[in-house]
């Protein structure tokens, strides 16, 4: 299994550039997330999905849209880029648990920077 | 004030140290995550708690519900111990979403 895999993992846009990052996962899991992660802050929900075909806003959602048409992708699209969205980008994914005690598990990371 | 609050945000110790790293939330939680964050970036889980202690070879996990306070504390540490752990916690209200800490970097010397 390949886990949670993350593309591209760098990628230099310029202001107003569009972009889309891909995440795939192979465990069949439900629940998939983006995040990002910036100095002196912690990890910050973007964007999340708990099914195929379901995306609902996280913290910071601004600026930024995802998809999940199939279960084991989850795509998350800049259709503007901005400097503020300058940032690493990582994705997660976790499978359905009742008791919620199960472990997301994350992707490479992208690293993401708009000139 | 977060809600996730992590200390000390640096750490630095010598190699066979024991090191303690704490994490205080302020909602209540239905679990809390101790995860690793290696120098390259990649994140991992440790551990999952809802109550107690868990322990993992070096790593011991504790939570203390009523208090809102969870450790992470490693014994005899190593340089590959050098990394950002990150505290997280699933409250009640949030169904399967996190809200994280903002990490203690961890450097271990030899």
């Amino acid at each position: 299994n390949a886990g949670v895999t993350q593309t591209p993992k760098f990628r230099v846009l310029k202001t107003g550039q569009s972009m889309t990052l891909l995440c795939a996962q192979d465990m069949n899991h439900e629940y998939m997330y983006w995040y990002r992660q910036d100095p002196g802050m912690g990890l910050r929900l973007i964007h999340y999905s708990v099914g195929e075909g379901t995306t609902a806003k996280g913290e910071v959602p601004d600026g930024y849209n995802v998809s999940r048409l199939k279960k084991q992708n989850f795509l998350l699209g800049l259709e503007s880029a901005a400097p503020s969205q300058t940032s690493v980008y990582f994705c997660a994914s976790r499978g359905f648990d009742y008791s919620l005690l199960d472990t997301q598990y994350f992707g490479p990371g992208t690293r993401l920077t708009v000139l | 004030k977060n809600e996730v609050e992590q200390s000390p945000q640096n750490l630095t110790a010598q190699e066979g140290e024991f090191i303690t790293i704490n994490c205080s939330y302020s909602v209540g939680i239905s679990a809390l995550h101790w995860l690793q964050q290696h120098p390259g970036g990649g994140i991992v889980s440790l551990f999952m708690l809802s109550s107690g202690k868990k322990k993992h070879g070096r790593l011991i996990a504790t939570i203390n519900i009523q208090e809102k306070h969870s450790s992470l504390h490693i014994t005899a540490s190593h340089p590959r111990d050098s990394a950002v752990y990150i505290c997280a916690v699933r409250s009640g209200t949030s169904g399967s979403r996190l809200t994280f800490g903002e990490g203690t970097q961890l450097t271990v010397n030899p």
